[in-house]
């Protein structure tokens, strides 16, 4: 089974607009983080923003804020204001830190076009 | 800066004939790994290494050998390529491997053709 499902290969949003990008995940780890990262054409992988099983508010950074719904398993990015620079492939991944061998476990990733 | 540095960033090989991927990190870090990124699969993990002289396979490790003499460097080989090798390759190291939230650094990624 996947470990961090993301359903959206694909989205369109136009420029300024906020947008959702969907992660969904499976664990029996109690003690887990996830994470964001942003994957621009230049290939670099740019860390975005974290979010601990036991943090009890949604974590920020900027523009970008995490809904994390823990009894659902979901972690969903929303980038607010989006701005051209944010065209780009978006991974989720999770860290078990008693399963899995301490591995970073990625989704298949949301490539994300920004409209002008 | 505190960078990881993977060499090279392009790679185009034929099949058989090994090759090294080198990766080094300058942040004292214990944790390394190597992942490899092919289109909808998203990134997978094929070894990493918690320490000096201890690795471990991840996902999809075959094919694929590391070694972690010291610190700092953690080279991928391939000691016999094959077309299904061909991918984007990601060195990455973080702090330590204890707790949930520490990020990893990745390197810039090499590009490898295997014909």
């Amino acid at each position: 089974a996947q470990k961090i499902t993301q359903t959206q290969p694909g989205m369109f949003v136009q420029e300024k607009e906020a947008v959702t990008l969907d992660c969904t995940y499976d664990t029996s780890d109690q003690s887990y983080g996830l994470f964001w990262y942003k994957q621009p054409s230049s290939g670099e992988m740019i860390f975005l923003i974290y979010q601990g099983s036991y943090d009890e508010q949604n974590a920020t950074e900027g523009r970008y804020s995490l809904n994390f719904q823990k009894a659902r398993k979901s972690a969903n990015l929303v980038i607010s204001a989006s701005q051209l620079g944010d065209s780009a492939m978006y991974f989720c991944a999770m860290r078990e830190v008693y399963n899995a061998g301490n591995m970073l476990t990625f989704g298949g990733g949301t490539r994300l076009m920004v409209k002008p | 800066e505190a960078q990881v540095t993977q060499n090279p960033r392009y790679l185009i090989t034929v099949t058989g004939k090994k090759l090294t991927v080198t990766c080094s990190q300058n942040m004292n870090h214990e944790y390394m790994s190597w992942y490899r990124q092919d289109p909808g699969l998203g990134l997978r993990q094929i070894y990493y290494s918690m320490n000096v002289e201890v690795t471990d396979k991840g996902d999809v490790p075959e094919g694929y050998k590391v070694s972690r003499k010291e610190k700092r460097n953690f080279p991928l080989i391939l000691e016999s390529p094959s077309p299904n090798q061909t991918s984007l390759y990601f060195c990455a190291s973080r702090l330590s491997s204890g707790t949930a939230n520490e990020k990893l650094f990745f390197g810039s990624g090499t590009q490898l053709s295997v014909l």
